[in-house]
């Protein structure tokens, strides 16, 4: 079965730290990925997302994804981190032309001022 | 992007009721998707809701306990039905948009006692 995996449950940065969330995912047909994040008190929202093309995405505030297709990874990145990143993260993938969506675990991030 | 409401916010029941959450979608949309996001876990789907059609399960979940309606192109309703402690969960529908994309609800989150 299709499953997805986030390898940090939990991470702790200071402000302007970089940061890189793992997703690895075990389908080997075509999918397509997401991100999404959800804010303290606020409902889940799609940070980016990727069908084709260029393998690294560009999303809201800043963050980016690279699609390397080789090793199942859909990392998430983020140059520079903000108070306001605090949130959790959850990946989530779906087989091409299918719309049932797999999440991951997700990853609670913890941005320190 | 897509506007959807969900009610309630959040309930408080007793064990061996029942509880129906409503989901309400700014536009027609084919598809509405109902998950369980249990304490500390991922999004599981439950059920997919097509209007005209019976509500399809995932493994693991069946109608007699979450019963699906799908009256309209903008409207779906979740049962929970016979509740027990283990049903505390947030429950969030979804819907695809732009396209092959899913955009969350805010969630139904439900304590059983």
């Amino acid at each position: 079965a299709q499953s997805v995996s986030q390898h940090n449950h939990h991470v702790i940065l200071s402000e302007a730290a970089s940061l890189e969330l793992g997703c690895n995912y075990s389908y080997g047909g075509t999918v397509n990925l997401f991100w999404y994040v959800q804010y303290p008190g606020q409902h889940l929202q799609l940070l980016l997302k990727y069908f084709s093309g260029d393998p690294l995405v560009k999303g809201i505030k800043g963050f980016e994804a690279e699609f390397i297709k080789s090793k199942f990874s859909f990392n998430l990145r983020k140059p520079s981190v903000q108070w306001s990143d605090t949130a959790e993260y959850f990946c989530a993938v779906k087989k091409w032309g299918f719309q049932k969506l797999v999440f991951g675990t997700g990853t609670r991030l913890l941005v320190s001022p | 992007s897509a506007v959807i409401s969900q009610k309630p916010s959040r309930d408080i029941c007793q064990r061996g009721t029942s509880l129906t959450i409503q989901c309400q979608v700014d536009s027609q949309v084919t598809m509405m998707f109902w998950y369980r996001q249990q304490p500390g876990q991922s999004l599981t789907l439950i059920a997919t809701a097509n209007q005209g059609s019976e509500a399809t399960y995932e493994s693991g979940f069946v109608i007699d306990k979450f019963p699906i309606s799908r009256p309209n192109l903008t409207f779906s309703t979740l049962t929970v039905s016979n509740m027990s402690p283990e049903d505390s969960s947030i429950y969030l529908c979804s819907v695809v948009r732009d396209p092959e994309t899913q955009y969350f609800g805010p969630g139904t989150r439900l304590l059983v006692l």
